[in-house]
């Protein structure tokens, strides 16, 4: 069965960066569009950006250029996003989830919860 | 971007009864429309896809319908364990982009 498991909790300061990761299984990693999108506190959902884990390529909201970088990594099928130059505006769940019919994201990482404090 | 508008903002419905939520695009989106299901504390799941498509193992008393700019999801017979928030997408152009989200919540 399809899984998305991603990292734990962050508590980061401000000014700092923080890499977060979604370990897939259950299907062929690259094979699949893997997107990110951030839910802020009592916020809708934002889409970050994707990476297609099988050539490397990205597109990344023009929001959030700067901000985000995607990665991935084919031999431990795991795709990462990696935020720079942390405000409080930053706090927020982030969650992958793969690209599947006709572009829905029909499976969801349990999300990781990004606190930026001092 | 494309604008999603959904209503409403939230609802209160009984048990049994149909819920209807709306998704307005500001463009047309060819039917490149999903619909999510989010409860408390866990990521969204997604329950149709291309408009009207109801993703595996999902109720069959959800569906959606619509096309061009204006799409819907119907909840038929609602149950206690469909008290979530709602949320559509738009997968036609990048950014994606979702409405805003809808509360289900029991009368």
């Amino acid at each position: 069965q399809v899984q998305l498991q991603q990292s734990g909790t962050e508590l980061v300061k401000p000014a700092s960066s923080v890499k977060i990761s979604c370990k897939a299984s259950g299907y062929t990693f690259t094979s699949n569009y893997m997107h990110w999108i951030r839910q802020q506190p009592g916020n809708g959902l934002e889409w970050i950006g994707w990476i297609y884990p099988g050539n490397g390529n990205t597109k990344y909201n023009q929001k959030f250029d700067g901000k985000a970088t995607l990665t991935a990594d084919k031999s431990s099928s795991t795709a990462y996003m990696q935020l720079s130059s942390l405000t409080s505006e930053d706090s927020a769940v982030y969650f992958c989830a793969r690209e599947g019919e006709l572009g829905a994201f029909d499976y969801w990482g349990q999300g990781v919860m990004v606190t930026v404090s001092s | 971007d494309i604008q999603m508008t959904q209503s409403p903002a939230s609802l209160s419905a009984s048990l049994g009864e149909t819920v209807t939520i709306e998704c307005l695009a500001s463009e047309d989106i060819y039917s490149n429309l999903a619909w999510y299901q989010q409860k408390p504390g866990k990521s969204p799941q997604l329950l149709i896809y291309y408009a009207n498509s109801l993703n595996d193992g999902v109720p069959s008393r959800f569906s959606g319908s619509g096309s061009g700019t204006q799409y819907s999801l119907k909840i038929n017979s609602l149950q206690s364990e469909d008290v979530s928030i709602y949320f559509c997408q738009q997968n036609y152009d990048s950014p994606w982009t979702f409405g805003g989200g809808t509360k289900l919540e029991l009368k």
